[in-house]
């Protein structure tokens, strides 16, 4: 089935420094990744979609500058946390939809996740 | 995007039938109900997609009632491993859509 792989599944850095989590989709190619983060004892927060070869599209409230995204080839998306400080410290997920495997609406699937705790 | 109501928490038992309804009242002709089961510090993981009435997989079945202003997830004989937080979503047929997550249900299996 389709696999998303994410790297690292945890880090921890110092305030002030940047971070890079990678998104890969191992078995199929993916033109748009979407990026969430999540915070304990809460839902998903969609933070922005990834597109292939052009900017990403950022949700209503989230830093551009701030999470730098990009989408350079269609298996791999990275988003990178510059100048993190602790309360950028949360879990990140990636997903992707692998194509038509329902006659239905879209179905993402997701990466393992990312745990960022910034000091 | 249809908006989604969920209990937030559920109690159960080992062995028992689990049902978590799912509202979506304002669901558009072409929206999908999609369940998505996710465990701590784990990215969310695809139970089961339907449209209307029943659909069933070698995990869970679905009922959709014939208005679709709501959906029952079924998890039969519950086991501990299927303590989790159940999201369910209303999307679009359109393939590489985003998904919006409401506050999902979060199923507590105690032996």
């Amino acid at each position: 089935g389709a696999v998303v792989s994410q790297h690292p599944s945890w880090v921890i850095c110092k305030s002030g420094t940047s971070v890079k989590i990678e998104c890969r989709s191992l078995d199929f190619q993916a033109t748009t990744m979407f990026w969430y983060r999540q915070f304990p004892k809460q839902s998903l927060m969609l933070m922005a979609t990834s597109n292939e070869g052009s900017k990403a599209t950022y949700e209503q409230g989230v830093e551009k500058d701030k999470f730098l995204i990009n989408h350079a080839s269609l298996t791999l998306s990275t988003l990178t946390v510059t100048s993190a400080h602790p309360e950028d410290s949360s879990f990140y997920i990636c997903s992707a939809a692998p194509g038509q495997l329902y006659s239905g609406a879209n179905v993402l699937t997701f990466g393992a996740g990312s745990r960022l705790t910034v000091l | 995007l249809a908006k989604t109501t969920q209990p937030i928490s559920m109690d159960s038992y080992e062995g028992q039938e689990v049902n978590i309804t799912c509202s979506h009242n304002n669901i558009a002709t072409n929206d999908y109900i999609t369940w998505y089961q996710q465990f701590p510090s784990q990215g969310p993981r695809f139970i089961i997609q339907g449209y209307k009435t029943k659909v069933t997989n070698e995990v869970a079945s679905l009922f959709i009632p014939a208005d679709r202003k709501s959906s029952t997830l079924s998890l039969p004989r519950v086991s501990l491993s299927d303590t989790a937080v159940y999201y369910c979503l209303a999307s679009r047929g359109n393939q590489g859509g985003k998904l919006i997550f409401g506050q999902g249900t979060e199923l507590s299996v105690k032996p």
